[in-house]
């Protein structure tokens, strides 16, 4: 069956460093892999969206990868803020009916 | 949260007895969905609606219903609950076009069944 990984343990970093949060996944071949921030009590939202024939791309400090090989992506936050500070999501996209596959998500936290 | 509410936004209530979520959106867009989120899951989608009254399951449909008579609400509804349907429950709506498939949530209904 299909199945989506990521970081198992929360992500501690000191602020202004560069945070990689990873998205593993198996048994699936998504056309789009998207990034969702959520912060709590709160629905997520919609960061970024990398197409299978991207190998990054790139918003504000804000940088996803997406190796389809290696079945991973790669999400950075570079000059990290403890603003930044919240539970990222990944997500593959199936492209009928535009039904989404969440991740269990990463917590982050960036300490001043 | 791009114009969608749900009420409640909590609820407790007992096994055995019905509950009926409601979605709003004020952006008019084609696609709804109810997802439920819990610990160690993630979000699983429960059912969705690529229309009015077109509805199709998700991963975890079973003990759900959902109803779709205009575009701008979407129900799920819980015949009777269970303890196991203790969870967060969000909406999100898309507008499927050629180069975004992004989905807006809303802020979530904290189901508590007792």
């Amino acid at each position: 069956s299909q199945k989506i990984e990521q970081n198992s343990e929360a992500l501690n970093i000191q602020e202004g460093k560069t945070a990689t949060l990873t998205c593993n996944y198996t048994n699936y071949s998504p056309a789009y892999l998207q990034w969702y921030r959520q912060d709590p009590g709160r629905g997520p939202v919609f960061l970024l969206l990398i197409r299978e024939n991207e190998k990054e791309k790139r918003k504000e400090r804000l940088k996803v990868t997406f190796d389809t090989t290696l079945k991973q992506s790669l999400f950075h936050i570079t000059a990290s803020q403890p603003a930044d500070s919240a539970t990222y999501l990944c997500a593959l996209l199936k492209t009928s009916y535009d039904k989404v596959i969440f991740g269990p998500g990463t917590s982050l936290s960036v300490i001043p | 949260d791009a114009g969608i509410t749900q009420s409640p936004r909590h609820k407790v209530t007992e096994t055995g007895t019905p509950v009926t979520l409601r979605c709003h959106q004020t952006e008019n867009h084609r696609y709804m969905y109810w997802y439920r989120q819990d610990p160690g899951h993630g979000l699983r989608l429960i059912h969705y609606s690529y229309g009015v009254k077109d509805t199709d399951k998700g991963e975890v449909s079973d003990g759900y219903s959902v109803s779709r008579s205009k575009t701008e609400d979407f129900l799920l509804t819980l015949e009777s609950a269970t303890s196991s349907q203790t969870s967060v429950y969000f909406c999100a709506i898309s507008e499927r076009g050629v180069m975004t498939y992004e989905q807006y949530f809303g802020p979530g209904t904290r189901l508590t069944v007792t």
